[in-house]
């Protein structure tokens, strides 16, 4: 059972719109991490949070980790920003675990 | 090294052989996940290792699958007998004891026909 869900599983905006995507889970995660992943598999870190909020450039995260929810959001879309997009949850341990969603396929037109 | 890298990128083999996929981590991370990958879906956990030690392996979707460290740095998963159903793309990434963000490599695509 996947305890980390994502909503949309897909999204098609246009060039320069505002985007957000969202992350809901159930367990007693300590962090979040948003990850981003290109056609080609690779996977790349964007941001690991465990309060508030992070920006990096056109991304900004948010945590709520009393209602157990995130989001990312893009501003200023641009087609380079096409990927799939994924939460991942991490619940500790030694060096831990992360419980994945199945993450947001974002497509952005010119 | 300066990522995590994984070979071979792509990897097609005939139902019934035997394959084995290399994951090198990040100088000095501690330690090592495996994820598998399939179509549409999220990663999910197979194996994870501290240093030499394969600490979790819940994950191993069956005795055909094993994965092993034995000094603590590259890491080996190899398939048995390979079925369709273990297409997919299997990720490794690694992190050091300082911080859990876990670095990710790019992922070997394996296709058995």
């Amino acid at each position: 059972k996947n305890e980390v869900e994502q909503s949309p599983q897909n999204l098609t905006a246009q060039e320069g719109e505002f985007i957000t995507i969202n992350c809901s889970y159930s367990v007693g995660i300590s962090a979040l991490h948003w990850l981003q992943q290109h056609p080609g598999g690779g996977i790349v870190s964007l941001f690991m949070l465990s309060s508030g909020k992070k920006k990096h450039g056109r991304l900004i995260a948010t945590i709520n980790i009393q209602e157990k929810h995130s989001s990312l959001h893009i501003t200023a879309s641009h087609p380079r920003d096409s990927a799939v997009y994924i939460c991942a949850g991490y619940y500790g341990g030694s060096q831990g675990n992360l419980i994945f969603g199945k993450g947001t396929k974002l497509s952005v037109k010119p | 090294g300066a990522g995590v890298s994984q070979s071979p990128r792509y990897k097609v083999a005939k139902r019934g052989q035997d394959v084995a996929l290399r994951c090198d981590p990040i100088s000095g991370h501690v330690s090592l996940f495996w994820y598998q990958q399939a179509l549409g879906q999220g990663p999910e956990f197979l194996t994870y290792f501290q240093n030499e030690a394969q600490l979790d392996k819940s994950g191993l979707p069956s005795d055909r699958f094993f994965a092993e460290r034995p000094e603590g740095s590259v890491s080996t998963l190899k398939i048995q007998r390979t079925q369709q159903e273990d297409s997919a793309v299997y990720l490794c990434a690694s992190s050091s004891p300082s911080a859990p963000e876990a670095f990710f490599g790019q992922g070997t695509r394996l296709t058995v026909v």
